[in-house]
């Protein structure tokens, strides 16, 4: 059975940094790309960047580049999504996504999902 | 950017009745490669269907979907108690500029 398993919940004051993470099991993890997805609360579904484990090769949403750091630890079978500097805005749910890409290695849906880690932002 | 649309934004029916959703794109979806997920109160998305019509693992067929060009539905034939939740369609025929429908909500009636 293909499961991704994410960390737990955090709280947070602004500036502060994060790193959450999400791993994998039941598949060939480095045979995959691994993505993450936003929520707001009360909002829609954002996607926001993926990589590949095999080489960290990685993709973003241009919305979140610059703001986030994928990365993943294919020897733990593991992926994390990271902030250096996190705002009131980054309050929401992140969703780790096991994705399907296209042949030149854009995300296209995703196939299994984490149970998801909230990120409470608050001074 | 495309903006998907869905429709209703809640539906209220009754176990064992035929549930309709839509979802229109603001422009046509290359190779109609939509998709279809669920989420439930406290758990995490569902992929359900790929590629317009495609069930994904495990998905039991009383779930369907359709259409093409900017025009899709999903359909559920005979509703399920566990069947209400929300549903967002997905297109990613302009990837990496995918998108998501901002959902449609099915209540029990």
């Amino acid at each position: 059975e293909v499961q991704l398993v994410q960390s737990g919940a955090e709280v947070k004051k602004p500036g502060e940094s994060l790193k959450m993470s999400c791993k994998g099991s039941g598949y060939t993890f480095a045979d995959h790309w691994i993505g993450w997805v936003r929520q707001m609360p009360g909002k829609g579904l954002e996607w926001m960047g993926i990589i590949w484990p095999g080489d960290s090769d990685s993709r973003y949403n241009p919305s979140f580049q610059g703001q986030v750091t994928i990365s993943v630890d294919k020897s733990i079978s593991t992926a994390y999504l990271q902030w250096s500097s996190l705002k009131a805005s980054d309050t929401a749910m992140f969703y780790c996504v096991r994705t399907r890409v296209s042949a030149n290695y854009d995300p296209y849906y995703f196939d299994y999902w984490g149970q998801g880690t909230l990120v409470t932002v608050s001074s | 950017e495309i903006v998907l649309t869905q429709s209703p934004g809640t539906l209220s029916l009754s176990p064992g009745e035929r549930a309709s959703l839509s979802c229109r794109a603001s422009q046509s979806v290359a190779s109609n490669y939509l998709a279809w997920y669920q989420q439930k109160p406290g758990q995490a998305p569902r992929l359900l269907i790929y590629g317009t019509s495609n069930r994904a693992t495990g998905i039991p067929d009383r779930f369907s979907g359709g259409g093409s060009g900017t025009d899709f539905t999903f359909t559920i034939s005979r509703l399920e108690p566990e069947d209400f939740a929300v549903y967002y369609c997905q297109q990613y025929g302009s990837s990496p500029r995918i998108t998501f429908g901002q959902g449609t909500r099915l209540d029990i009636k």
